[in-house]
Order: structure tokens, then C-alpha cells, then sequence
């Protein structure tokens, strides 16, 4: 069965500094797609970056990137230099690639993160 | 650019009651999604349409309804309103079914009473 989870429910990190954020997924399809939204505090919910499951690469988009391990089907996405309007709440979301599923689109529960002075 | 439009923003209903929900997206995307976000929490898939006349269940949908009346619109019924339900709805699109991205709406909140 498909499934997304996030362990982390908050992070707070001072400014300008890294921060990692975990992502977990069950799958039973060797085609699939990992995403990572952010949602502010309005609500509005953007797409951040996506990693696709045949490429080795880790993606890489401004100062997002991802730690893509497949052997341990984990998905952790990396802020660099953060900056007080990185505070948001982070959603990593999959979509398995072909067969009965294919378009289903499923989130984790979300990880708040705070970025301090 | 496109725009997805939820009507209405604000719903209030009765516990019991049938209410729908609606979902219009000008991008002209083949796939649309209907999720609930209770506060403070993720999003769970209730239904998602891959294309006009199609329509999956995703892992929420007992107790809602969904219909793709065309290419652009998405509905959303909740068949009998109940206290717990309240959250809010998102609707969202994608142009396909593997790896793009979905764009979202800015959610119909909904307060049953």
C-alpha cells in the first residue's frame, strides 16, 4: 500500500542556518515520484521540488535539495540559509508511476518549521 | 498562468445535511484531486480524477460523493454533514498523473453545526 510519513510534527532553527526534514514512504512500485510542498501561514500550498525514483541524482532547486536514500525509502528535504519566510509547514507527498494507482497523489502529516531571529 | 477557484469559501451546515462543494481549474489540466485538511494536520485524498469521466477513491471517501462534470469543474458532495467534519477542502489539478505538480485552490472551509 502506498503510504508517506513524517515523524518530525515541529522544527525551529535559528536563521541562516541548515535544516533537514524527514520523509518516509512505502511502495510497492519500482516507477514512483516524491514532491515536497510547503504551506504558509495563509494556507497556500506551493510545490517546492521533486525527485524522480530512477534517477540517482539528488534534486536540487534554489536553496531546496533533497537526500534521496532509495535503500532506505527516505526522502529528506535540505533548506540551506534559511530565512524567516522559510516558516511554513513542509509536506512531502508521493505518487506511485504506473498501474491501478497511477495519479493518486498521497501527503504525510507535515512538519512545522519555525526560523528564529 | 491558471487559477483554481473553490466555491464557496465558507460553508455552514447542518449535521445531516448534503452539501456540495465545488472546484473550477482554467489550466486546462487533465487530473484534479479533492483532499480534506483537518487543523493543524496533513492532507488525506478523498477522490481524484485522472481524466473527464474518470473518478478514484482515494483513502478517505466513504461518506463523500465526487463528480467530474467536465474537464475544468471537480465536485465534492458530503452526503450526510457531521460534527467531526469540520475542515477544510482543497482542491488541486495536475496536467498529468505522474510527475508534475499539482497546483491548489485556496480551500472551502467548512463548519457544520
Amino acid at each position: 500500500a502506498q503510504k508517506v510519513t513524517q515523524t518530525q510534527t515541529s522544527i525551529s532553527v535559528v536563521e541562516k542556518t541548515t535544516v533537514t526534514m524527514d520523509c518516509v514512504y512505502e511502495t510497492r512500485d519500482s516507477s514512483y515520484f516524491l514532491f515536497w510542498y510547503k504551506q504558509t501561514a495563509s494556507g497556500e500550498i506551493v510545490f517546492l521540488i521533486r525527485q524522480d525514483s530512477y534517477k540517482k541524482e539528488n534534486a536540487t532547486v534554489g536553496h531546496y535539495s533533497l537526500n534521496f536514500q532509495k535503500p532506505k525509502s527516505s526522502i529528506g528535504l535540505i533548506i540551506t540559509a534559511t530565512q524567516i519566510e522559510d516558516s511554513a509547514v513542509y509536506f512531502c507527498a508521493m505518487r506511485e508511476g504506473r498501474g491501478y494507482n497511477q495519479g493518486k497523489l498521497i501527503f504525510g502529516q507535515g512538519t512545522k518549521l519555525s526560523i528564529k531571529p | 498562468g491558471g487559477i483554481i477557484t473553490q466555491t464557496p469559501k465558507f460553508l455552514i451546515g447542518q449535521e445531516g445535511q448534503k452539501l456540495t462543494l465545488k472546484c473550477q481549474q482554467n489550466f486546462n489540466h487533465d487530473t484534479m484531486y479533492w483532499y480534506r485538511q483537518d487543523s493543524g494536520k496533513g492532507l488525506r485524498l478523498i477522490y481524484y480524477s485522472i481524466t473527464e469521466n474518470d473518478l478514484q477513491k482515494g483513502d478517505l471517501s466513504e461518506g463523500y460523493d465526487a463528480s467530474r462534470e467536465k474537464k475544468s469543474s471537480f465536485s465534492l458532495t458530503v452526503t450526510s454533514a457531521q460534527k467531526n467534519e469540520m475542515a477544510v477542502f482543497l482542491c488541486a489539478s495536475s496536467i498529468g498523473t505522474v510527475n508534475t505538480e499539482v497546483f491548489f485552490g485556496k480551500g472551502t472551509r467548512l463548519t457544520v453545526v
